[in-house]
């Protein structure tokens, strides 16, 4: 079945550092890409999407690649800062339901002033 | 306007109740779901309604039951309250069966 291994937490940085949240796939077909965002005390929210190989998904600084020879979709971000704080989930889905979305294990950031 | 809400925010009860869970999305979507996310973050699908109908159920106790009385609602009833069920439950929807849209979550906890 499809599933998504994204890189282990906690990760934290200091403000403007560069971020790298590895995230890799597999998957049947060709799945939609995405990485959400969850503040803390809220639901997650959608970040950015790709929905086929080599498009670039960005949105607030963040952008990835959907890579599909090396079935990655790794999240980067050039210069974090404080309110960057919160957990990433990279997630796929099949085309044809997003309810079997398939997470990741989700990865806590934590950025210092 | 909230898109997808869901009520209560904080659910707290002893074990053995009964308890509900509201959702209510005015974004127009044909699809909603319920997911659990257990204290390590990890986020797994319960149940997804289309138009009403059930289309997702994985492997739940009966102990949990979604009802969906109309397209933009999809509650959820849980009996027999136990420890292990104490988790954040979100609610989502969507409507192009990609991208999700999620409720803020309802932080329940069993004694």
């Amino acid at each position: 079945g499809d599933s998504v291994t994204q890189m282990e937490g906690p990760v934290t940085l200091s403000e403007e550092a560069f971020l790298t949240i590895n995230c890799t796939y597999t998957a049947t077909g060709y799945p939609s890409l995405f990485w959400y965002v969850q503040y803390p005390g809220e639901g997650l929210q959608l970040l950015l999407k790709a929905t086929k190989a080599d498009d670039k998904g960005s949105n607030k600084g963040f952008e990835a690649t959907y890579r599909k020879e090396t079935t990655s979709f790794h999240l980067e971000k050039g210069s974090v800062q404080v309110s960057d704080s919160a957990v990433y989930f990279c997630a796929l889905s099949g085309r044809r339901d997003a309810g079997k979305s398939t997470f990741g294990d989700g990865t806590t950031l934590t950025v210092k002033p | 306007d909230t898109a997808v809400s869901q009520t209560p925010k904080y659910l707290v009860t002893q074990m053995g109740n009964d308890k509900s869970i509201k959702c209510e999305q005015n974004l127009g979507h044909d699809t909603m779901y319920w997911y659990k996310q257990d204290s390590k973050k990890f986020l797994k699908i319960m149940f997804s309604y289309n138009n009403k109908e059930l289309i997702i159920n994985e492997t739940v106790p009966n102990r949990f039951s979604p009802k969906s009385p109309d397209k933009a609602h999809l509650n959820l009833h849980i009996n027999s309250l136990e420890l292990g069920d104490s988790a954040v439950y979100f609610c989502a929807s969507s409507q192009d069966r990609e991208k999700l849209f999620f409720g803020s979550g309802t932080q329940l906890s069993v004694l």
